[in-house]
Formats: C-alpha cells, sequence, structure tokens
C-alpha cells in the first residue's frame, strides 16, 4: 500500500529558484493538502483541494501555487524560492470533502533555500 | 475562528507508568477531534478521533482520549508506556460548524524513559 507518495525527499535551492513538489494517492481521496512544518509552529496549511478541479487557500499560501492535476496528483510550486520557504513539506489526503475524515499524510519533503 | 492547544512542548515519562498528553481547543460549534502521532522522518499518523458518541475513545496502539466538552480538553492517554511511543503527538480541531479546515497543535514530544 503506497499511500501517499510525495517526490522529491530532499532539495536544496538557492534563493531565486523554481521548483514542484509532486504529490500522488492511491486511495482515491477527494481532498487533498500540503502544509509545511516549522519546529515549534507545528503543521501550517498552505493550500488545500476538496476535490478535484477545486483549490483553496491555506493559512499561509503566499509564494506558493497548486495545481489538483486529476483525483491522484496534487503539486505545489514555488515560483521564486526565499530563505523563509524553507521547511518541510507535507502532502495529505482524506475521503470526502468535509474534513472529518482522518488524514494521511506522506513523509514529506526536506526543502533547504540558501 | 477554531483553535487549539498544546500547552506542553515536552512530557516524560517511566516506561510501564500512565501517560497524559494534553489538549484544549476552542470552537464555534460542536468539534471534531483528532490525535496523529509522528516518529522521526515521518509524517503524521492517524491515531484516534473523536466526532459524537462516547466521550471516551479508543485507537490505535493501546491509546485512548477523553472529550471533556465543559473543559473543551480532549487529553491522550495510555495506561502504560512503552518505549516505541516515545514521538511527537499532535492534536487537532475542525469545527464541525462548516469550516473544511483542520487546525493543528503545535505539538507535544513525549519522551519514555526505561
Amino acid at each position: 500500500n503506497a499511500g501517499v507518495t510525495q517526490t522529491p525527499k530532499f532539495q536544496v535551492l538557492k534563493t531565486g529558484q523554481s521548483m514542484t513538489l509532486q504529490c500522488a494517492q492511491d486511495m482515491n481521496h477527494n481532498s487533498m493538502y500540503w502544509y509545511r512544518q516549522d519546529p515549534g509552529m507545528g503543521l501550517r496549511l498552505i493550500y488545500y483541494s476538496a476535490s478535484e478541479g477545486t483549490t483553496d487557500k491555506g493559512e499561509v499560501p503566499n509564494g506558493y501555487n497548486v495545481s489538483r492535476l486529476n483525483k491522484r496528483e496534487f503539486s505545489l510550486r514555488l515560483e521564486s524560492a526565499a530563505p523563509s520557504q524553507t521547511s518541510v513539506y507535507f502532502c495529505a489526503s482524506s475521503q470526502g470533502s468535509m474534513g472529518n475524515q482522518p488524514q494521511h499524510f506522506g513523509d514529506g519533503t526536506r526543502l533547504s533555500i540558501l | 475562528a477554531q483553535s487549539v492547544a498544546q500547552p506542553e512542548d515536552q512530557v516524560n515519562v517511566a516506561e510501564g507508568n500512565p501517560l497524559t498528553v494534553k489538549c484544549t481547543y476552542s470552537v464555534s460549534g460542536n468539534p471534531y477531534l483528532f490525535w496523529y502521532v509522528q516518529y522521526p522522518n515521518r509524517g503524521l499518523q492517524f491515531l484516534l478521533k473523536y466526532i459524537t458518541g462516547d466521550n471516551l475513545v479508543k485507537g490505535s496502539y493501546g491509546f485512548e482520549a477523553e472529550f471533556n466538552k465543559s473543559q473543551t480538553s480532549f487529553h491522550l492517554k495510555k495506561p502504560s508506556a512503552l518505549v516505541s511511543d516515545s514521538a511527537l503527538y499532535f492534536c487537532a480541531v475542525r469545527d464541525g460548524g462548516g469550516y473544511q479546515k483542520v487546525t493543528f497543535g503545535t505539538g507535544t514530544k513525549l519522551q519514555v524513559i526505561p
């Protein structure tokens, strides 16, 4: 059971570079999420997609864009990376679209911006 | 707005002793409450949830949580701690009044001492 798969697992970027974080789930879930995890701040929601074809901003969307490519895939793009975006990024998915089901998480992408 | 607080950054407990990890929440409607565990370099894993019904919820790995509406708390408990329970624990809440997004606490590091 693959669950939620994130690529890459590690990445180092220079300030101003762009990159896309990939996420795919094989559980036929409707909802998908992108979070960032920083020490002492827990998980903060960047963007979410309640269903295929829809995306909405979360708590900290500035500097990021997302694409819900299909039901399985939800990508996160950094257009011009900044050191403040150094973090661990987690993708998650859940059944339904009302947030009352448990979320299933990938193992994260560790991103450093120099 | 919904919020969740984990007042302890770290909890230390001796192996074999009971453990409690505290969580309090604030919502405008009825809460949906979750506990997750995170092991090093891994994503969050779902432990248990409270939606409605019995105030004592049983979950994975022998964990349980007690919902207390009057104290707006949802503390995680286990009767006998194992060294392998050492990890980072997150409480999360969703306002049943209509928000789709889930808010996570800042996490509590549980250290079980042999």
